[in-house]
């Protein structure tokens, strides 16, 4: 596609369920970035691909977060047992080679209630 | 730790005049900065990139300098305009080169 995508645009959930959060980066683009973004607030770093490996995932906050990504393409990011706080727009970015400009999805908008 | 600081979260000006918003780094030496923009309810969007190696970079109105020796880059945009309205957030490549980290923003309004 023409950007980066990010489905579903907008996620209302019960506490505690779990929901699956997709990003469909740039063709091409070897780095993947999930980014959340809580209301007025900045950028939280969540986690990093290069290609469909993660080095760092000390940015996830919890052990109910998780996220992979496949065929150097498609990343889902995971969250289970959803909590009031995880309410957030949860942003993805994809890069050519990771030290160049990052491309933004429009993100997904998730309400736990 | 390493650490990223907009020292503004707000910065109102006049249009016609020239905005200046400031970026300090912390405890790394990063190879390189960007500066991203961001309007309400949407993802930010990559304005420049400057190099260690480069003091000062330009793209029509905006000028960015980086300053390593201070750990700071200015981001100036010139006869500024309602339209440069805006969330705008400086990002660093953190030591290990496993994350782009960014600055929590400045949000510049600029009146008619």
């Amino acid at each position: 596609g023409a950007g980066v995508s990010q489905s579903p645009s907008n996620k209302v959930t019960e506490k505690g369920k779990d929901v699956e959060l997709r990003c469909d980066p740039i063709s091409g683009h070897t780095a993947l970035y999930w980014y959340r973004q809580r209301l007025g607030q900045g950028l939280e770093f969540l986690i990093y691909f290069q290609g469909n490996s993660a080095p760092d995932k000390s940015g996830l906050p919890s052990d109910r977060f998780s996220a992979e990504r496949t065929g150097e393409s498609v990343s889902t990011l995971t969250i289970q047992r959803t909590q009031q706080e995880d309410s957030a727009v949860y942003l993805c970015a994809s890069s050519p080679f990771g030290d160049t400009e990052a491309f933004f999805g429009q993100g997904t908008r998730l309400t736990v209630v | 730790s390493q650490k990223i600081e907009q020292n503004s979260e707000a910065l109102n000006i006049q249009e016609g005049k020239t905005a200046t918003l400031t970026c300090n780094y912390t405890n790394y030496s990063p190879a390189y900065l960007q500066w991203y923009r961001q309007d309400p309810g949407r993802g930010p969007v990559f304005l420049l990139l400057i190099r260690e190696n480069e003091k000062e970079k330009r793209k029509e109105r905006l000028k960015v300098t980086f300053d390593t020796t201070l750990k700071q880059s200015l981001f100036h945009i010139t006869a500024s305009q309602p339209a440069d309205s805006a969330t705008y957030l400086c990002a660093l490549i953190n030591q290990a080169g496993t994350a782009l980290i960014f600055g929590k923003g400045t949000t510049l309004s600029v009146s008619s």
